[in-house]
């Protein structure tokens, strides 16, 4: 079956720009995360959604940064007036409901380049 | 001190040869644990859960120690293919975010 899918693949932006990335979950997928992947760095934490529940955004770095989820569907990541600390490849992952949070499936991430 | 914290490597070993890599973790509260698989340029993928008893899946080996609070993973008969880098994974009990630690890279060589 399709896996998580993003978009775009790679986007370069120039500082001060807005920026908003796409993720297509896996159908049945109830859980959607967000992560931030520095060059040479772990993971980090962004955004969690479940369900219709309120989303988890304690892990989102500032303000700049927001996250919307149509139902148990796409979610788009935004990013406001970019900086180029944000440059990283940004990845979501989905997972069956709350128990499976151990076994996220990952989409193949957004690299995004702030100049 | 990092959450969950790992030799970052790289481990050069031969075909054939067994490795193993550890973990450790910093918060007492972690209750489950994973380790996860990327390649370069690629997104994670689960490698297998980490259960208090051990467990194995073929050529792989986990293993948890809670009173030290460290993860391990044996990796026997390397092939090529794992060239990749390791990730360990922690998630406290009752919720819901992956702590991962920054990977241990394997090269293995012919």
């Amino acid at each position: 079956g399709a896996g998580v899918s993003q978009s775009p693949s790679n986007k370069v932006t120039e500082k001060g720009k807005d920026v908003e990335l796409r993720c297509d979950p896996i159908s049945g997928h109830t859980a959607l995360y967000w992560y931030r992947q520095r060059l040479g760095q772990g993971l980090e934490f962004l955004i969690y959604f479940q369900g219709n529940s309120a989303p988890d955004k304690s892990g989102l770095p500032s303000d700049r940064f927001s996250a919307e989820r149509t139902g148990e569907s796409v979610s788009t990541l935004t990013i406001q007036r970019t900086q180029q600390e944000d440059s990283a490849v940004y990845l979501c992952a989905s997972s069956l409901a709350a128990t499976g949070v151990g076994e996220q499936y990952f989409g193949p991430g957004t690299r995004l380049t702030v100049t | 001190r990092k959450e969950v914290e790992q030799d970052p490597g790289p481990f050069n070993v031969p075909e054939g040869a067994t490795v193993a890599f550890n973990c450790t973790y910093s918060n007492s509260a972690s209750q489950s644990f994973f380790w996860y698989r990327q390649d370069c340029r690629k997104e994670p993928k689960l490698l297998m859960s980490v259960y208090s008893s051990g467990n194995e899946d073929g050529r792989f080996t986990a293993q948890l120690n809670r009173a030290s609070q460290y993860i391990s993973l044996l990796i026997r008969d390397s092939k090529l293919s794992d060239s990749a880098t390791y990730l360990c994974v922690s998630l406290r009990a009752g919720s819901y975010q992956l702590t991962f630690g920054k990977g241990t890279k394997l090269s293995v060589i012919p």
